[in-house]
């Protein structure tokens, strides 16, 4: 079963970008991943599927300043030109042999 | 739009049941694409998966919580339900209930706080 592995912190100033990771441990590398936003005191959000290939399909109303990237094991969420409402935590997560497997969350601050 | 809604008691006694449903509007719970589960948030933590069911009533189950973890599915109501067993105050945690479409969550319920307290 995969592992996925997030720091637990970033911070980014108001107007600039930030580039989150996740990691697939070793021999999980070609796995999908979905990445989520969990702003204070609300449920996550769907903001995107992420392939190995970079490829990303986003959920409905998710503005264009979200994308995704990837490189080997990495998934990047990458936020443009961050709003203060961008201040949350976010999650990826997958899928594997019918268990659903989350990365431990980054608490990014807006600063 | 797809919506998804918990429902249950808010306060547990210790040793006692957890019963949680999940209604589903906007889609049917029984179309084959989808996945149904069940995922918590202790306070101040991360989000932990509990289990998760198809709509021919197979269930899939944390292998930390198997033990304790019962989850079903009514179609006929377009609700599935969470029992989790011989609570402690380590179960105190939001629930939330998701549909998976694939490899991705794509749609979460609003989710409800469940204090376990004597």
């Amino acid at each position: 079963q995969p592992v996925l592995t997030q720091s637990s912190s970033a911070s980014a100033s108001l107007g600039s970008s930030v580039k989150l990771t996740c990691t697939l441990s070793s021999g999980h590398s070609s796995y999908i991943i979905a990445w989520h936003q969990q702003q204070p005191g609300k449920a996550p959000r769907y903001l995107m599927k992420l392939e190995g290939s970079g490829s990303y399909n986003k959920g409905s109303g998710v503005p264009d300043r979200f994308s995704g990237s990837s490189s080997g094991a990495d998934r990047y969420l990458t936020i443009s030109n961050l709003h203060s409402e961008d201040e949350a935590d976010y999650y990826c997560e997958t899928w594997d042999s019918n268990s659903w497997v989350f990365g431990g969350g980054t608490k990014l601050t807006v600063l | 739009q797809l919506q998804l809604q918990e429902s249950g008691p808010g306060l547990v006694k210790p040793s006692e049941t957890l019963s949680l449903t999940c209604t589903v509007s906007g889609g049917s719970i029984s179309s084959s694409s989808y996945y149904w589960g069940w995922i918590r948030q202790p306070p101040g933590k991360g989000l932990e998966w509990i289990g998760s069911i198809y709509y021919s009533g197979s269930t899939y189950y944390n292998p930390s919580l198997k033990s304790r973890v019962t989850i079903s599915v009514d179609t006929s109501k377009n609700q599935f339900s969470l029992k989790l067993s011989s609570v402690t105050a380590a179960d105190t945690a939001v629930y939330y209930c998701a549909r998976r479409w694939g490899a991705a969550i794509d749609y979460w319920g609003q989710g409800t706080l469940v204090t376990v307290s004597s």
